[in-house]
């Protein structure tokens, strides 16, 4: 079985710092890895995901993050925060089967203060 | 190029009762798969529905029940309703071949009083 652990449930930080989401998954199989973003009373929107290749992928609004297969993690980061940052952001994986359910992790908050 | 739509948007059910959620793709998207969202909890996977079937189920209940029709739009049917049934119910909708690649709607709100 697979599962998603996402260490911390709320991570306040002050505009324009660095910001770090922490995602450790578990897995027996392939699987790939993926950020999704929620706003409040909205669905959720792909943010980045790892298939295969470079461990370093980039969305377009500056977020990035890097498989490490040998910690199991898939850390989220930004350089920068802006207020309008402030989400939900949940990590999940998917394994690499038929229909690549996914599982996601708990989540974590991001708050950005002015 | 319309996303994923959901209808209702909000739902409010009494225990007991029973509830259909729809669903319709992503133009091009063959593949759905619902989830559930309870307060303070990522997704859950419910089910997958592909060619009309259920392609995979995750770990609820046979009172989730689930149905897709030719132009690939989708159902989700709960009965016999439990207060922990409350929660957003997310659809999410993939080409098979890329199902990796999937798109949400903005979900169900589900209220069971």
């Amino acid at each position: 079985a697979q599962s998603v652990t996402q260490l911390d449930s709320q991570v306040p930080v002050f505009e324009e710092a660095p910001v770090e989401l922490r995602c450790n998954y578990s897995s027996s199989v392939s699987v790939y890895l993926f950020w999704y973003v929620q706003y409040p009373n909205q669905g959720l929107q792909l943010l980045l995901k790892y298939l295969s290749g470079s461990t370093l992928v980039e969305s377009i609004n500056g977020f990035e993050a890097e498989f490490n297969k040998s910690q199991t993690s898939f850390h989220l980061r930004k350089p920068s925060v802006h207020i309008s940052d402030t989400a939900e952001y949940f990590c999940a994986v998917s394994v690499v089967d038929s229909s690549y359910k996914l599982i996601f992790g708990s989540g974590t908050r991001l708050l950005v203060r002015p | 190029d319309a996303g994923v739509t959901q209808s209702p948007t909000h739902l409010i059910k009494t225990r007991g009762q029973q509830v259909t959620l729809r669903c319709s793709p992503k133009s091009g998207h063959d593949t759905v798969s619902w989830y559930q969202q309870a307060l303070g909890q990522g997704p859950q996977f419910i089910f997958q529905y592909y060619e009309e079937e259920e392609r995979q189920r995750g770990n609820f209940p046979d009172r989730f029940s689930g149905h897709q029709f030719p132009n690939y739009s989708s159902e989700l049917n709960v009965n016999a309703l439990l207060l922990g049934d409350s929660a957003l119910y997310l659809c999410a909708s993939s080409l098979t071949g890329e199902n990796y690649e999937q798109y949400f709607g903005p979900g169900t709100r589900l209220t069971v009083t």
